[in-house]
């Protein structure tokens, strides 16, 4: 079972360029979840899908827009990329919002903005 | 504030001996989950263990535990007969349902370096 799968796996940017991060399931999950993560600072929620249709913003939102695209996809955009915005991203999902359902999470995606 | 605090940066455990992992939370929501990720070096996550706010014991999942202090707010995992290959960092969560909706948060994590 793929699980989780994020594209790419490695990206560099420069200043200003923009880029979509993909993000798949196929698990038949309800919720997914964007996260960066930065030494010392842990996994900070970056937007969040509860269902296909839609998203609400977690707690560092700024620079980036996402879209759930279908039950199975959820996209995370980078419009204008800034050299802040050097992190791994993670996309989880999870059957559901709530409960003891865990989220089960892609390998990442390690971007660097120069 | 933070939701899900790990006070412990880093733990250092020799290898069979047993430890435990730190973890407070905050919330006033009555209906919460908490969990244990571990990552390894190699960057992926890995769920270990759940418990629930409403659940009367503590969860076990083989080697591990989860010590659940609900006046306390605390959830701390305790890992018994500690292996080279739990070396890692991990990481508590909180699922929380507030306005927006229900999202999981994590707490900054602690890396275990389990020696031989």
């Amino acid at each position: 079972n793929a699980g989780v799968t994020q594209t790419p796996k490695f990206q560099v940017l420069k200043t200003g360029q923009s880029m979509t991060l993909q993000c798949a399931q196929d698990m038949n999950h309800n919720s997914m979840y964007w996260y960066r993560q930065d030494p010392g600072m842990g996994l900070r929620l970056i937007y969040y899908s509860a269902s296909e249709g839609t998203t609400d913003k977690g707690e560092v939102p700024n620079g980036y827009n996402v879209s759930r695209l279908n039950k199975r996809e959820f996209s995370l955009r980078l419009e204008s990329a800034a050299p802040s915005q050097t992190s791994v991203y993670f996309c989880a999902s999870s059957e559901y919002a709530g409960g003891n359902t865990e989220a089960f999470f892609g390998q990442g995606t390690r971007l660097t903005v120069v | 504030a933070q939701k899900i605090t790990q006070t412990q940066p880093g733990m250092f455990v020799q290898e069979k001996e047993a430890v435990t992992l730190d973890c407070t939370y905050d919330t006033s929501d009555p209906s919460y989950g908490l969990f244990w990720y571990k990552q390894p070096s190699s960057g992926e996550m890995i769920f270990l263990i759940y418990q629930g706010s409403y659940d009367q014991q503590n969860a076990t999942e083989g080697r591990y535990s989860l010590n659940f202090q609900k006046a306390r707010k605390s959830a701390n995992l305790v890992i018994s007969a500690s292996q080279l290959g739990d070396s890692a960092m991990y990481f508590c969560a909180m699922r929380e349902t507030n306005q927006a909706g229900t999202a999981l948060i994590f707490g900054k994590g602690t890396t275990l370096s389990v020696s031989s």
